[in-house]
């Protein structure tokens, strides 16, 4: 069975921070990854997805890495904003299509 | 519809009762997943539909759980008897296609079992 973790799983970064959060899944057959982010109260926003055979993606202040082999993936989020402060969860895809999340880092960016 | 709606936002209901929570996935999109998610959890997998049949649900906690998708677009889930644990926040998400599709995320449905 798939498992996700996520470290850390609270930081707290003065604005302007470059930052980095961190994923790893133990089952390298993966479909892809996705990263989200969720605001208090709401819903999942997709921030980036990752397909098995890429690297990295960028959107943005965000670009997501991908190591599939050694079950890794890390989101850098550049010069780091309050309107950043959120959870971010990530979740990979397995071959039988269901997707395993993460528990999540709480990020507060103070201003 | 432009993005995946869910109702009721939020539900209170008395332990022992019987609940419906539906989703409207994202128009096209074949995939539909139910998830339940606790405070200060990520969500946790519950059932995955590919088009009307449910493909994988073998994230439903017990026989209580229940979920159809009878046309291939809206979905319900249904939970019978209700129990105080069942209180979480339900999510469904939707994708295009199953696989490497981007998945979508409703704003869930809240649910307090007293």
């Amino acid at each position: 069975k798939q498992e996700v973790t996520q470290i850390p799983a609270a930081l707290s970064v003065p604005e302007g921070e470059n930052l980095v959060l961190n994923c790893s899944f133990t089952d390298s057959a993966i479909y892809n990854l996705q990263w989200f982010r969720q605001d208090p109260g709401k819903g999942l926003t997709s921030l980036l997805l990752i397909q098995s055979s890429q690297r990295e993606q960028t959107s943005g202040r965000l670009n997501a890495s991908l190591d599939k082999s050694s079950g890794r993936s890390t989101l850098y989020i550049a010069a780091s904003q309050p309107g950043d402060s959120a959870t971010y969860l990530c979740a990979v895809r397995t071959n039988n299509n269901d997707m395993r999340f993460g528990a999540g880092t709480r990020l507060t960016v103070k201003p | 519809g432009a993005g995946v709606s869910q109702t009721p936002s939020n539900k209170v209901t008395e332990k022992g009762k019987y609940v419906e929570l539906r989703c409207d996935p994202i128009s096209g999109h074949t995939a539909l997943y139910w998830y339940r998610q606790s405070l200060g959890q990520g969500p946790e997998f519950l059932i995955y539909f590919q088009g009307t049949g449910a493909a994988d649900d073998s994230g439903l906690p017990n026989d209580r759980f229940f979920a159809v998708r009878p046309e291939g677009s809206v979905s319900t889930l249904k939970i019978q008897r209700t129990e105080r644990g069942d209180s979480a926040v339900y999510l469904c998400a939707s994708s295009f296609s199953p696989g490497a599709g981007e998945l979508f995320f409703g704003e869930g449905s809240r649910l307090t079992v007293l």
